[in-house]
């Protein structure tokens, strides 16, 4: 499974657009990118996943581009509440690698 | 709320305690996991049952017994456990239709809070 690497911790303020790029230069042909949310002392939450291009929910976009050796979590207008751990994951099965995340912290 | 909740949130034991941990999930899903989140480490993947069959177990030690008498329930039976294996144990689900599936998200609970004296 792809090792991915991100920065260990960002800062932002309230109604601001948060970017979280990782990196993972080893991804294999099979293998999906996955970001998981995670609040103190409560389980990951998965809020995106895709395998190239764009990907959009509610929640955030996932921008992955051609060569597939990165990718950006997008958070629009992030708030207090979004202030969390955010997990990317390279995935080929069921079986989540988790990694040690980036400690977001948004300020009002 | 995800639909799977673990009892209890949290537990301090002494090393030569027994006690289980439950984990119950309320969405229908075949395929149930144990993690470990230690302080600073990640997550570690312990025990994967899907339709009730055990289908990984990740090296973890003989003191960790996990039992699945049904898809809603897991339980991580404890036993003679170490101080280092104090930790957040967290359980998830998932649909299981394919073991392989990549599409196939994980649902976790809030975790119990394991200390161990």
């Amino acid at each position: 499974l792809a090792k991915t690497t991100q920065p260990i911790s960002m800062d932002s303020y309230e109604g601001q657009e948060v970017n979280i790029t990782c990196s993972h230069n080893n991804i294999a042909t099979n293998d999906y990118i996955t970001w998981y949310q995670q609040f103190p002392s409560q389980g990951p939450r998965f809020i995106i996943q895709g395998y190239k291009t764009k990907v959009t929910n509610e929640v955030a976009s996932l921008f992955i581009p051609a060569d597939r050796k990165s990718s950006t979590l997008s958070l629009p207008r992030v708030s207090l509440s979004d202030t969390a751990v955010y997990y990317c994951l390279g995935r080929r099965t069921d079986k989540l690698i988790f990694g040690t995340g980036t400690r977001l912290q948004v300020f009002p | 709320e995800t639909g799977v909740t673990q009892t209890p949130r949290h537990l301090v034991m002494g090393m030569t305690n027994k006690k289980s941990l439950k984990c119950e999930q309320h969405l229908g899903h075949n395929a149930m996991y144990w993690y470990k989140q230690s302080a600073k480490k990640p997550l570690e993947l312990m025990f994967v049952y899907n339709f009730k069959e055990q289908t990984e177990n990740n090296s973890v030690p003989s003191r960790f017994s996990p039992e699945c008498p049904n898809s809603s329930h897991l339980f991580l039976h404890l036993h003679t456990l170490q101080p280092e294996d104090s930790a957040l144990y967290l359980c998830a689900s998932s649909q299981g239709v394919s073991i392989q599936s990549v599409t196939d998200t994980q649902y976790f609970g809030p975790g119990t809070r394991l200390t161990v004296l």
